[in-house]
């Protein structure tokens, strides 16, 4: 079955660290792939989407994922981790139907 | 400002009394979707609309209907909500579905039933 899986349903990096977020998709056929943010009592937000166009994708807020097709992953990094970045992490997949398949989520705390 | 807007935000009801939760965007999107929210689960998909007046059943969509009469609008309705319907409902727009577009997010509805 087509599925989106999250290592880490919690992850606490310390200010200015590596952050790293994993995922990785179950599909015979890679699908176009999404990460979105979720602000506490906010709505998602895109920050960054692979379309087949390069593998190594840049989005908002210094966050960037590479699309690795032989590992079937799409982990979110960013060098250095901010305070403002705590949050919840999505990842998503468009399997060529008609949804977003969501990954169940990664809790980001920064620790000053 | 281009947006997905959610009435109500937060709403605490009873077993059985009829809701809904409304929707709307003002990007001439053609797909709609909700999706429910909860806890180790992430968010599942309940109905989508692909235009106006085409509507299909996502992967959870027992105790929910919808309807798109308008493009802007697509209304929740949970005709007889029961305690496990308690979750974070999102309603999403793309401009056309497909071909790696995204979806836009509204703020969510948080809806507690006693």
């Amino acid at each position: 079955a087509q599925s989106v899986t999250q290592l880490g349903s919690h992850v606490s990096v310390s200010e200015g660290a590596l952050v790293l977020l994993r995922c990785n998709y179950s599909s015979s056929v890679p699908p176009y792939l999404f990460w979105y943010v979720q602000y506490p009592n906010q709505g998602l937000q895109l920050l960054l989407k692979y379309t087949s166009a390069a593998t190594l994708v840049k989005g908002i807020n210094g966050f960037e994922a590479e699309f690795k097709k032989s590992e079937t992953s799409f982990h979110l990094t960013k060098p250095s981790a901010h305070m403002s970045d705590a949050a919840e992490y999505f990842c998503a997949a468009n399997f060529g139907n008609e949804k977003l398949t969501f990954g169940t989520g990664t809790r980001l705390t920064i620790i000053p | 400002e281009a947006q997905v807007t959610q009435n109500p935000r937060y709403l605490i009801t009873v077993t059985g009394k009829k809701l809904t939760v409304t929707c709307s965007q003002n990007m001439n999107h053609e797909y709609m979707s909700w999706y429910r929210q909860d806890p180790g689960l992430g968010l599942r998909q309940i109905y989508y609309s692909m235009n106006v007046e085409v509507t299909d059943k996502g992967d959870v969509p027992e105790g929910y209907k919808v309807s798109r009469k308008e493009k802007r609008n697509f209304p929740l309705i949970l005709e007889s909500p029961s305690p496990n319907q308690t979750s974070l409902y999102f309603c999403a727009s793309s401009l056309k579905w497909g071909a790696g577009g995204e979806l836009f997010f509204g703020e969510g509805s948080r809806l507690t039933v006693l």
